[in-house]
C-alpha cells in the first residue's frame, strides 16, 4: 500500500516556465488536496477536489490549475512560474464520504523558481 | 472566519521533560480541532483530532490535548519526550467536517539529550 505518492521529490524551473506536479493515491480516498508550506506560514489549501470531476478553489488558487479525471490521480498545474512559487508542495487526501480533514500525506514536492 | 495561533513559533525540552505546545484558535461555531505532525523531508501526519465528543483526546505517541472553551486553547502535552518527538507540529481548525481545515504556522519541538 503506497499511500500518497508525489513526483517529482525536486524541481528548478526558469520563470515563465510550465510544469505539472503529479499526485496519486491507491486508497480510494474521495477528497485530494494540495497545500503549499512556507517558512512559518503553515500550510495553505490551493485547490481541493471531492471527486472524481469535482474541483474548487482553496486559499491561495491564483497562477495555479487542477484537473481530477480520474479517483486517483489529482495533477497540479503552474502554467507561467513565478518566483512567488517557490514553496514546498503537499498532496494529500481522505476517506469517507462526509470527512474532509486531510488524513494522508505525500511526502512532498520541493520546487525552486528562478 | 476560523483562525489558529501557535504560540513559540519553536520549543526546546530535555528528554524525559513535558512537552506542551500551545494552540489557541478562534471560531464562530463550535470548531474541529486538530494537530499534525511533520518530520523531516515528510508530509503530515495526523497525530489527533478534536470532533466535540470528549475534551481530552488522545493520540498517537503518547500525545494527548484538551479542549477548553473557556480559553478557546487546544493544547498538545505528552508527559515525558523522547527523542524521536522532534519534528513540526501544526495545529488546525474546521468548521464542521464537511468544511477546509485551516492551518496554524506550526511549532518546531528540539528535544535536548
Amino acid at each position: 500500500n503506497a499511500g500518497v505518492t508525489q513526483t517529482p521529490k525536486f524541481r528548478i524551473l526558469k520563470i515563465g516556465q510550465s510544469m505539472t506536479l503529479q499526485c496519486t493515491q491507491d486508497m480510494n480516498h474521495n477528497y485530494m488536496y494540495w497545500y503549499r508550506q512556507d517558512p512559518g506560514m503553515g500550510l495553505k489549501l490551493i485547490y481541493y477536489s471531492v471527486g472524481a470531476g469535482i474541483t474548487d478553489k482553496g486559499e491561495v488558487p491564483n497562477g495555479y490549475n487542477v484537473s481530477r479525471s480520474t479517483t486517483e490521480d489529482f495533477p497540479l498545474r503552474l502554467e507561467l512560474a513565478a518566483p512567488s512559487q517557490t514553496s514546498v508542495y503537499f498532496c494529500a487526501s481522505t476517506q469517507g464520504l462526509l470527512s474532509n480533514q486531510p488524513q494522508h500525506f505525500g511526502d512532498g514536492t520541493r520546487l525552486s523558481i528562478l | 472566519a476560523q483562525s489558529v495561533t501557535q504560540l513559540g513559533s519553536h520549543v526546546s525540552v530535555s528528554e524525559g521533560a513535558l512537552v506542551l505546545l500551545r494552540c489557541n484558535y478562534s471560531s464562530s461555531v463550535p470548531p474541529y480541532l486538530f494537530w499534525y505532525v511533520q518530520y523531516p523531508n515528510q508530509g503530515l501526519q495526523l497525530l489527533l483530532k478534536y470532533t466535540s465528543a470528549a475534551t481530552l483526546v488522545k493520540g498517537i505517541n503518547g500525545f494527548e490535548a484538551e479542549f477548553k472553551k473557556s480559553e478557546t486553547s487546544f493544547h498538545l502535552t505528552k508527559p515525558s519526550a523522547h527523542m524521536s518527538d522532534a519534528a513540526e507540529y501544526f495545529c488546525a481548525v474546521s468548521r464542521s467536517s464537511y468544511d477546509k481545515v485551516i492551518f496554524g504556522p506550526g511549532t518546531s519541538l528540539s528535544v535536548i539529550p
